[in-house]
């Protein structure tokens, strides 16, 4: 298996609603990453964990709630969102951890999220 | 610091004709990896090509070129004979370590 797999595809939330993304990856990758991209935008980081930990956290406001629960998957759950918050969430993984040197990273196709 | 330049906001071209994408880059490190990715309306973000610092030489898939060039900091990418298909945008990225410094992207138009 060498890709990373996203879900769902796309979500439709309130701004009262609590859901979560999910991403995986059964590469063996030891780091994961959080992007979201605004439309015509370039993906900007927002969380990586390194081993499982939390490693960067790109001062993301807390209605974003990163986790890793083992080495293949990553969640973002997700709590009192404004429609600003509207974006595709990118999910990346990287073979190694963060202290290695360059690591490159494998995106998954993201998930779409709308907050109405 | 490290910055990625791509100053083509949105290129349109007719079919069959050659567009080249510029990226120029910013870097103190010696070491250093770059990349193109496509992303079509879809969304996902599909890895073109990665070079290293080390290695300048340019390359060649198929209608795809790139041309790596260390004196100007430039990493342009030229399509041939280009497609409707080829319509997407597209980032220049320099990664520093675990960091990818992604340009703000060319939006790539094809038309018929």
């Amino acid at each position: 298996d060498t890709e990373v797999t996203q879900t769902p595809k796309h979500l439709v939330m309130g701004m009262t609603n609590k859901k979560s993304l999910k991403c995986e990856q059964h590469m063996g990758h030891r780091a994961m990453y959080w992007y979201k991209q605004k439309a015509k935008k370039p993906p900007e980081l927002m969380f990586v964990y390194s081993y499982e930990k939390l490693s960067i956290n790109e001062s993301v406001p807390s209605r974003f709630s990163p986790e890793c629960p083992n080495s293949s998957l990553l969640n973002l759950h997700l709590h009192a969102l404004q429609p600003e918050d509207s974006a595709l969430y990118l999910c990346a993984s990287s073979p190694r951890g963060l202290a290695g040197g360059f690591n490159e990273q494998f995106f998954g196709p993201g998930t779409r999220l709308t907050v109405l | 610091a490290q910055k990625v330049t791509q100053a083509q906001t949105e290129i349109s071209v007719v079919e069959k004709e050659d567009v080249t994408l510029d990226c120029v880059y910013e870097t103190r490190d010696t070491t250093y990896y770059l990349f193109w990715y496509k992303q079509p309306p879809s969304g996902e973000l599909v890895f073109l090509i990665r070079r290293n610092s080390f290695d300048e030489q340019n390359e060649i898939s198929g209608r795809y070129s790139w041309n790596f060039q260390k004196s100007t900091s430039s990493f342009n990418f030229t399509i041939t004979a280009s497609q409707v298909v080829d319509s997407a945008v597209y980032f220049c990225a320099l990664v520093v370590g675990y960091a990818l410094n992604f340009g703000k992207g060319t939006s790539l138009l094809v038309t018929p």
